[in-house]
């Protein structure tokens, strides 16, 4: 089974503070993706990555960045976290290849800026 | 822009009896459905797919109906069992290249014994 694991299950941030999430998967998947949940606003997507040192932004990049070094690990990084930042986020990957691979998520890392 | 639309935030069934979750979406590029399951503080799993070349995909309790001409798809769960009890994601995509899937907002599903 493919495990994609989030570093922490819970963070609390004050605004202001650099903030990095750590995702990483062991099926030696090329796609690897951030996504955040909101009530009401379903998943949107942050970033996404198809190579190593490869990104692409999402819908809402904005006030995020992303770092992939090394094929497993995907990080999220809140340069400056605000408020409208706290929510549930969400690394998934997927096999290379076409869009109809499904998505394999983490159990996601709920962060409240303070 | 939304591009795939689950109208109805939340849906209560009894416990035996199918529950119908909806999705439309308004990007015709879109050749390629899926839906994820999603418990609270677990990561959505994936459930059920089809193809835009069938009108149809059958996989145990779960169905998914597309048709495609009025750009909407149905997730049929036949028995439902308090089990199901989640909320349902359905999201679209382009079978081609490095496309991403697009999700609609969701539906909490609520089966009660």
């Amino acid at each position: 089974d493919v495990k994609v694991t989030q570093s922490s299950r819970y963070l609390v941030k004050r605004t202001g503070e650099k903030v990095f999430l750590e995702c990483v998967q062991d099926m030696d998947h090329e796609n690897m993706f951030w996504y955040r949940q909101d009530p009401g606003l379903g998943l949107r997507l942050i970033y996404f990555s198809y190579d190593v040192k490869m990104k692409e932004k999402g819908d809402i990049p904005e006030g995020y960045s992303v770092s992939r070094e090394k094929k497993e690990r995907f990080s999220l990084i809140l340069e400056s976290a605000s408020t409208n930042q706290t929510s549930m986020y969400l690394c998934a990957s997927s096999a290379p290849g076409q869009g109809n691979s499904p998505l394999h998520f983490g159990n996601g890392t709920r962060l409240t800026v303070t | 822009d939304q591009q795939v639309k689950q109208n109805s935030p939340s849906l209560s069934v009894q416990e035996g009896r199918i529950s119908i979750l909806n999705c439309d979406y308004t990007n015709s590029m879109f050749d390629y459905f899926l839906w994820y399951k999603k418990y609270p503080a677990e990561g959505p799993t994936f459930l059920i797919s089809i193809s835009s070349i069938k009108d149809k995909n059958e996989d145990g309790r779960f169905t998914v109906f597309l048709n495609k001409s009025a750009k909407h798809l149905s997730l049929h769960i036949v028995p439902s069992q308090p089990g199901d009890s989640a909320v349902y994601f359905c999201a679209a995509t382009m079978n081609s290249g490095y496309s991403t899937l697009t999700f609609g907002k969701g539906t909490m599903l609520l089966v009660s014994p």
